[in-house]
C-alpha cells in the first residue's frame, strides 16, 4: 500500500552544524506535506508544510525541500541546536482529505 | 491558553474493561482528531470530528468509539480494552480542514491493557 518512509531512523550532529532530515513517499496523489517534530514525552509540534505547487520553502531555521520527480521530501534545519533534539516526522495527505499519513519518524541528536 | 488537554495522561486497563479519554481544547477549533502512536508505526488516524455533533471513522477505527456532543471536547471510547490497544494516544484539534494546517496536539495518554 501507501506509506511515508524515512531513509534514516536516526541522525546525529555537532552543534551548530546544518541537519538534514529526509523522507520518501509513495502516493503520487499526495500534494501537501508537512513536518512535525516530537520531544520526549510530548505531542507532535508542526514544523512547516509545503504544496505540491512549490519546491522550496522557508521557515526560521527550517527549509522544506520537495522533490516531485522522484517524491522525497527534506527538512533542513540551520544552525542545529540542542533544542533540536527530537523525532521528527514527514506527513502526507491530499488536499480535501482528512486523514494524514505520517512517517515512521527520524531521531536527531544534536551533539554538545 | 492551555491548548488542548488531554485526561488522564497514564491508565492501566485489565483485558475486557472500558474506559474513556477526554481531549478539550479551548481554541474554538472546528477540526479534532484522535491517533495511536505506536513504537516503528508513527502516528494513526483513529477518528475525526469536523465539527460538534459529527464523527467520521480513520485509518484504524475497530474497537473505538467517539463522541462530540460539545465543540470543545472530543472523547474516545473503548469498550472492551485489548492489549492490542495500549498504545500512546493523541488528540489533536485545527482550525482548518481537509488536510491543509497546523494541526495542535496534546500531550498524549499512555494505555496499557493487560
Amino acid at each position: 500500500g501507501e506509506s511515508v518512509g524515512l531513509h534514516l531512523p536516526t541522525l546525529s550532529v555537532q552543534e551548530g552544524d546544518n541537519s538534514i532530515i529526509n523522507c520518501a513517499y509513495s502516493n503520487s496523489a499526495s500534494d501537501y506535506f508537512i513536518w512535525y517534530k516530537q520531544e520526549s514525552g510530548k505531542g507532535p509540534q508542526f514544523i512547516i508544510d509545503i504544496r505540491s505547487n512549490m519546491d522550496k520553502r522557508q521557515g526560521q531555521r527550517v527549509t522544506v525541500l520537495l522533490n516531485k520527480t522522484v517524491k522525497h521530501l527534506s527538512l533542513q534545519i540551520a544552525a542545529t541546536q540542542p533544542g533540536d533534539s527530537a523525532v521528527y516526522f514527514c506527513a502526507e495527505t491530499r488536499l480535501g482529505n482528512y486523514k494524514l499519513t505520517f512517517g515512521k519518524g527520524t531521531l536527531l541528536t544534536v551533539n554538545p | 491558553n492551555a491548548g488542548v488537554t488531554q485526561t488522564p495522561k497514564f491508565r492501566v486497563l485489565k483485558t475486557g474493561q472500558s474506559m474513556t479519554l477526554l481531549c478539550a481544547q479551548d481554541m474554538n477549533h472546528e477540526y479534532m482528531y484522535w491517533y495511536r502512536q505506536d513504537p516503528g508505526m508513527g502516528l494513526r488516524l483513529i477518528h475525526y470530528s469536523v465539527g460538534e455533533g459529527t464523527t467520521a471513522k480513520g485509518e484504524v477505527p475497530d474497537g473505538y468509539n467517539v463522541s462530540r456532543l460539545k465543540k470543545q471536547n472530543f472523547l474516545l471510547g473503548l469498550e472492551s480494552a485489548a492489549p492490542s490497544q495500549t498504545s500512546v494516544y493523541f488528540c489533536a484539534s485545527s482550525l482548518s480542514g481537509g488536510g491543509t494546517g497546523e494541526l495542535f496536539f496534546g500531550e498524549g495518554s499512555r494505555l496499557t491493557v493487560l
